[in-house]
């Protein structure tokens, strides 16, 4: 099975701050790799695909990137929407795996 | 508009069965692979396998975890997945999602429904 391993596990940040998360896979792939929102007692939402294809609908602040075994979620300019927490997704090979979650928190 | 809805969760007590069941509608069901999710409590995501479309004569794929005890299946003609979990235990307790691939079904989950929350206790 391939491990994904997000960081920081815990994010405090500010409205207007760019955040970054990542990604590490314990295999290497190529870009097989989603990125979703979550807020409490909801359903997650994706928001980008192979690695760094923004979803329909979704802000352009947040961008992905990566390949290999790192890969890494981007939001610009934080929102106070944007505040949740984000998982990270592999489907190169099955099982399909989840990272831990990373809880981005208002400072 | 793309909708999946899911009930059938509930208390079941360990060793039983539950049948959960995903209703989509705005979209061509038998079209798209649909998996399923869990999350327990507190906890993050986990896959536990998918289901296919007819046209590709309802091929499932599960997580070793959930494997000879989860079974996937689903009506096309009703726009229904189902997910029966068989001698649960306390550690299926988890809010159980469907979600609707993206595309193919080596993809991302493009939609979901809203849970559906299975407590297993006695």
């Amino acid at each position: 099975d391939i491990q994904m391993t997000q960081s920081p596990s815990t994010l405090s940040a500010s409205v207007g701050d760019r955040v970054t998360i990542t990604c590490r896979a314990s295999q290497s792939f190529a870009d097989w790799l989603a990125w979703y929102q979550q807020k409490p007692g909801k359903a997650p939402k994706l928001l980008l695909y192979k690695a760094s294809t923004l979803e329909s609908g979704v802000p352009s602040r947040f961008s992905g990137s990566g390949s290999g075994t790192e890969f890494t979620l981007t939001i610009s300019s934080l929102q106070p929407d944007d505040f949740a927490t984000y998982y990270c997704q592999q489907y190169n090979s099955f099982p399909y795996t989840f990272g831990q979650g990373t809880k981005l928190e208002i400072k | 508009e793309v909708q999946l809805v899911e009930s059938g969760g509930g208390l079941v007590q360990p060793g039983r069965s539950v049948r959960l069941s995903c209703a989509g509608s705005g979209f061509t069901f038998g079209d798209y692979t649909m998996s399923w999710v869990r999350q327990a409590p507190g906890k993050g995501l986990e896959w536990l396998g998918f289901s296919r479309g007819t046209t590709f004569r309802g091929t499932t794929k599960y997580a070793a975890s959930v494997k000879g005890r989860f079974t996937m299946s689903r009506d096309d003609s009703k726009s229904i997945a189902y997910l029966e979990m068989n001698s649960v235990k306390t550690e299926d307790t988890a809010m159980y999602y469907c979600a609707r691939h993206r595309d193919g079904f080596i993809d991302s989950f493009r939609f979901w429904g809203q849970g559906t929350m299975v407590t297993v206790s006695s």
